[in-house]
């Protein structure tokens, strides 16, 4: 059974400092990894996609990957209110057809 | 604009009832997908289609069922066997390939 781990949280950062979200994965072989956003009564929203290892930045948000420990983060810099949400990490197989695996969520609330 | 169309938004269902979600999407995508999300849960999946007239169960199959006749459409029925439906049912989409998934809004199922 494929698992993606990560800490439900929640995760408080005040405004302005640097979220760091941590995502652990068990299937050696998985070639893509995804954050979603997700508010609260709504649908995930894709954030982030990273395919190799190092890191991947856009705007804010900085996805990091280290295939050998089998480890994605997410950095979210100047972290304001209206990024308070469940932060879910997910992974695929090592097939293009493979069905993502979610994370159970983290949830993080940033403190004004 | 292209995306995911789900509907109803909220649904109740009787004890013993069938009842049909669904699933829309003008996106021209391939491969569709349902996820079930429980509080603390994550997402389940529970059925998916990579090419019309063809689906795969998920982890959590049992009480569902699924038809993929149209590219476009992919509905779930929640069968008298699922003793448990009370969730929020998620249906997503992607293009072949190793994409992350594009989500509808949801329906919220509740049994009365």
């Amino acid at each position: 059974q494929k698992e993606v781990e990560q800490n439900s949280g929640p995760l408080s950062v005040p405004e302005g400092a640097i979220a760091s979200l941590n995502c652990t994965y068990s299937d050696r072989g998985s070639q893509s990894f995804f954050w979603y956003r997700q508010y609260s009564g709504k649908s995930p929203e894709l954030i982030m996609s990273i395919y190799s290892n190092g890191d991947k930045e856009d705007g804010r948000f900085t996805a990091q990957l280290n295939k050998a420990s089998q480890y994605v983060s997410l950095l979210i810099r100047d972290s304001q209110p209206s990024d308070s949400a469940t932060y879910l990490c997910a992974v695929t197989g090592d097939s293009g057809n493979t069905p993502l695996v979610f994370g159970k969520g983290t949830r993080l609330s940033v403190i004004a | 604009d292209g995306g995911i169309t789900q509907s109803p938004k909220y649904l109740f269902r009787k004890e013993g009832q069938n009842v049909t979600l669904s699933c829309e999407q003008n996106l021209n995508h391939d491969a569709m997908y349902w996820y079930r999300q429980d509080p603390g849960q994550g997402l389940r999946l529970i059925y998916y289609s990579q090419i019309v007239n063809d689906f795969q169960k998920g982890d959590i199959a049992e009480g569902y069922s699924v038809s993929r006749e149209k590219k476009e459409s992919f509905p779930l029925t929640v069968t008298s066997a699922q003793k448990n439906p009370t969730a929020f049912y998620l249906c997503a989409s992607t293009a072949q390939g190793f994409y992350g998934y594009t989500f509808g809004s949801g329906t919220r199922l509740t049994v009365v």
